[in-house]
Formats: C-alpha cells, structure tokens, sequence
C-alpha cells in the first residue's frame, strides 16, 4: 500500500534554508513529485514539480535522491510569508493514482 | 482572472438532506477533481474526470456523486449527507492529469457541516 510521509511541523527563522522532506515507497522513475502551498481560508498552490533529480524555479528546489525513496523540497531564505502547510504529492502512474502527504505546518518567527 | 470558483463557501445541512456543490473553472482545463480535507489526514481525492462526461472514482467517493456535462463545471453531489461527510472540500483543475507534469490549480474551498 502506497504512503507518503511528512513531519507534522517544523520551524525556523527568517533569512535560513527549510528543507521539508517527503517520505515515500514504490515509487517509479517516471513518477512525479508536486509540492502545494496553503494558507488558512486557502486552496492549495503550486510550488514545483518534476521527477528527476533535481529541479529548480524562482522560489524553491525539489531533490529526489537515486533511490526514490523520499524528496526534498528546499525552500531558500525563507521569510514570514513562508508561514503556510505544505504538502507533497505522488503521482503513481502505473496505478494512475495519487496521493497527498498529510502536510508539514512550516512557522517562520523573525 | 484564471480561477477556480467553489459555492458555497460555507454550508451547514441536515443529516439526509440533499445538496451540491458547484465547481466552475475558466481556464478550458482538461482535468478536474474534488478532494476533502480532514485534519491530520490531507487531502483525499473523491472523485476526478478527465473531461466532459467522463468521470472516475477516486480513493474515497462512497457516499458522493459528480458530474461533467460541461468542460467548465464539475458539482459534487451528496444525495444523503451524513456527519462524517463533514470536512472542507476542494475543487481542482489542471490542463493534464494531476498525476504529472501538470500545475492544478484549486479553488477556494468549502467547508461543510452535517448534523
């Protein structure tokens, strides 16, 4: 049975590095990771997506090591307005089926 | 505006009594779903479809209904509500499946309560 894993909460300070990472089994080499943002009252928001090693845009990186074990999304200089939950997704393509971590509340103090 | 519109926002029913919620999106998306939220558990996919009257179950769609006889709306049905359908419902749209390789974009969500 497929899970997908990620720590409750975690926190940090303005200015640092967060790195989130997502745990997950079985998952194949062209299956995708997405990474989603939410604020309170708020659908969830694309972060980045990809299912290759590493993937980079304008705000965060996302890192899928060789055993594809897990993923990492890497959030840099992070600020108050990072406050939010963030989620993982896996999408399993053989079984056309996706699944949503179960959200790492992230708070930033200044 | 690209956008994903949910009504309502906020919905408190009885138990058995019959509602829908609509979902409409403006961006000719392919691809739309519904998801509940419940605390400690994320987002769970109800049902999804990958275009006009087509429609698949996902992993928890007993006690719900969809429908797609347009590209644009996507309501989800509850013919008979009861109180552990209570949660906070999301509508999603992307161009692609949301497998991969696709942005979904999400509306603004609806909380309801069933007593």
């Amino acid at each position: 049975l497929a899970k997908t894993t990620q720590p409750i909460s975690m926190d940090s300070y303005e200015g640092q590095e967060v790195n989130i990472t997502c745990s997950h089994n079985n998952i194949a080499t062209n299956d995708y990771i997405t990474w989603y943002q939410q604020f309170p009252s708020q659908g969830p928001r694309f972060i980045i997506q990809g299912y290759k090693t590493k993937v980079t845009n304008e705000v965060a990186s996302l890192f899928i090591p060789a055993d594809r074990k897990s993923s990492t999304l890497s959030l840099p200089r992070v600020s108050l307005s990072d406050t939010a939950v963030y989620y993982c997704l896996v999408g399993y393509s053989s079984a056309s089926k996706i699944i949503f971590g179960s959200g790492t509340r992230l708070s930033i103090r200044p | 505006e690209a956008q994903v519109t949910q009504n309502p926002r906020y919905l408190i029913t009885v138990t058995g009594k019959k509602l829908t919620v609509t979902c409409s999106q403006n961006m000719n998306h392919e691809y739309m779903s519904w998801y509940r939220q419940d605390p400690g558990l994320g987002l769970r996919q109800i049902y999804y479809s990958m275009n006009v009257e087509v429609t698949d179950k996902g992993d928890v769609p007993e006690g719900y209904k969809v429908s797609r006889k347009e590209k644009r709306n996507f309501p989800l049905i509850l013919e008979s509500p009861s109180p552990n359908q209570t949660s906070l419902y999301f509508c999603a749209s992307s161009p692609l499946t949301i497998l991969g390789d696709t942005e979904a974009f999400f509306g603004q969500g609806t909380r309801l309560t069933v007593v």
